[in-house]
């Protein structure tokens, strides 16, 4: 079956820090995968996407970035982190052309 | 793009009762509606989902209903239970082809012993 890890569990970072958070998927090959964020109280905010090794779409602009250097594997980084920054962060995945995703149990980050 | 409205935002009910959240989306073209239960601190889970070929699925005491045209599809919790006590967030996803769902903003049920 299919297992999607993410970690850290809980980050708690300075203001101007970098932030690397880590997604990998096991029990698939070429998955889709995305990175949400959940502010405090509020919905899901798609941040970027990606249906291929290399392959990154952003939905929104920002100070965030992602990659994906190998098939089940999607990283998130920030090379200088702001308040705003503070979130839950939830990798998701979904089989190729299937719109069914399945999350990870996410990143709590808070910036100081 | 699609647009998705989700009520209410918070729906309170007693335990035994039933609970309806309703969503609202924009484009025809959208055919595939999943419904997620978050609980508190952790991730969003699926609970059901339903196509546009469909018009309603249950899975024991959730069930969801899908009007195409009025352009819109229901989550339906009967014999409520405190673990039912989450946050449900519904999407719609299909639009020109894509995979990428469109989320409703939750609804937060809370279910009182």
């Amino acid at each position: 079956s299919q297992t999607i890890h993410q970690w850290p569990a809980t980050l708690v970072q300075p203001v101007g820090s970098p932030l690397s958070l880590e997604c990998t998927v096991e029990g698939t090959s070429n998955p889709n995968l995305y990175w949400y964020r959940q502010a405090a109280g509020r919905g899901l905010q798609l941040l970027f996407y990606s249906v291929g090794i290399g392959q990154i779409s952003s939905e929104v602009p920002q100070n965030l970035s992602a990659s994906r250097p190998q098939d089940r594997q999607f990283i998130l980084s920030s090379k200088k982190l702001l308040l705003s920054d503070s979130g839950f962060y939830l990798c998701a995945w979904s089989v190729q052309g299937s719109d069914t995703q399945y999350f990870g149990p996410g990143t709590r980050l808070t910036v100081l | 793009g699609e647009n998705v409205e989700q009520h209410p935002s918070t729906l309170s009910v007693q335990e035994g009762d039933s609970a309806v959240i309703k969503c609202t989306y924009s484009d025809s073209a959208s055919n595939y509606f999943p419904w997620y239960k978050q609980e508190l601190g952790k991730r969003p889970q699926l609970i059901i989902d339903i196509r546009s070929n469909v018009g309603e699925k249950k899975d024991q005491r959730i069930a969801v209903t899908l009007n195409k045209t009025a352009k819109h599809f229901s989550l339906h919790i009967t014999e409520t239970q405190p673990e039912d006590s989450a946050v449900y967030f519904c999407a719609a996803s299909g639009t020109g082809g894509s995979y990428i769902p469109t989320f409703g903003r939750g609804t937060s049920l809370i279910v009182h012993p």
